[in-house]
């Protein structure tokens, strides 16, 4: 089955840096990669995803990338804010008409210090 | 986007006791329902898929007749929590994908905190 890990665990920036969170993941045939945040107590926020026939999405201050080859996929976020501290996962799963789970990585607590 | 609601928010019960959860798409149909479960400060486990009119499919390691899990319509799936105990206090998540071509997007409850005494 998929397997994802996710890199670093913790990260601390200072406000207005750049973070970078990555994963990388096992299935080959996974094609769909959302990236979640998720506040303490409650339920995780989709923020960006990216399918794979697209190499690099971008939203405003966030983006994401894809290395379908290598199989790891990217998050950056610029112009970090105190707003922006919370714990990160990305997660990867095969899309297709019958839906299939979601795999997360293991998570990064970010933490943007003003 | 899709709403997905869940109930409880929260639970507290005795050890041996058993606890429903219950999970809805309040705007549109899920033939598939997943439930994670979360342990502090880790990451999201799949637990087992809901499929409506059949037998849920679990992962590895989760128990099948501790976690019982009925998906009888297409907006509905519960997950009943046999016999608790404490190590079974976690944050239950469940999440139905809204298929559109080839993308699903998992639209995710907000989630039950059972707290075992």
């Amino acid at each position: 089955g998929e397997n994802v890990e996710q890199h670093p665990s913790t990260l601390s920036v200072q406000e207005g840096d750049s973070a970078v969170i990555k994963c990388t993941y096992s299935d080959s045939a996974s094609n769909y990669f959302p990236w979640y945040k998720q506040e303490l107590g409650k339920r995780p926020q989709l923020i960006i995803d990216i399918r794979s026939n697209v190499g690099e999405k971008k939203d405003q201050r966030i983006a994401v990338t894809l290395n379908k080859t290598a199989k790891h996929f990217s998050l950056h976020i610029t112009e970090t804010q105190p707003e922006d501290s919370a714990v990160y996962f990305c997660a990867a799963s095969l899309a297709n008409q019958a839906g299939t789970a979601l795999i997360f990585g293991k998570g990064t607590t970010l933490s943007v210090s003003s | 986007g899709a709403v997905v609601s869940q109930h409880p928010s929260r639970v507290i019960c005795k050890s041996g006791t058993s606890v429903k959860i219950e999970c809805r798409s309040l705007d549109f149909q899920a033939t598939t329902m997943f439930w994670y479960r979360q342990f502090p400060k880790q990451s999201l486990m799949l637990m087992a898929t809901s499929n409506e009119g059949s037998k849920a499919t679990y992962e590895q390691g989760v128990e099948k007749d501790k976690f019982l899990i009925n998906h009888a319509s297409l907006t509905l799936s519960t997950l009943t929590v046999t016999s608790a105990h404490p190590e079974d206090s976690s944050f239950y998540i469940c999440s139905a994908p809204k298929v559109a071509r080839s993308y699903n997007e998992q639209f995710f409850g907000p989630g039950t905190r059972l707290t075992v005494l």
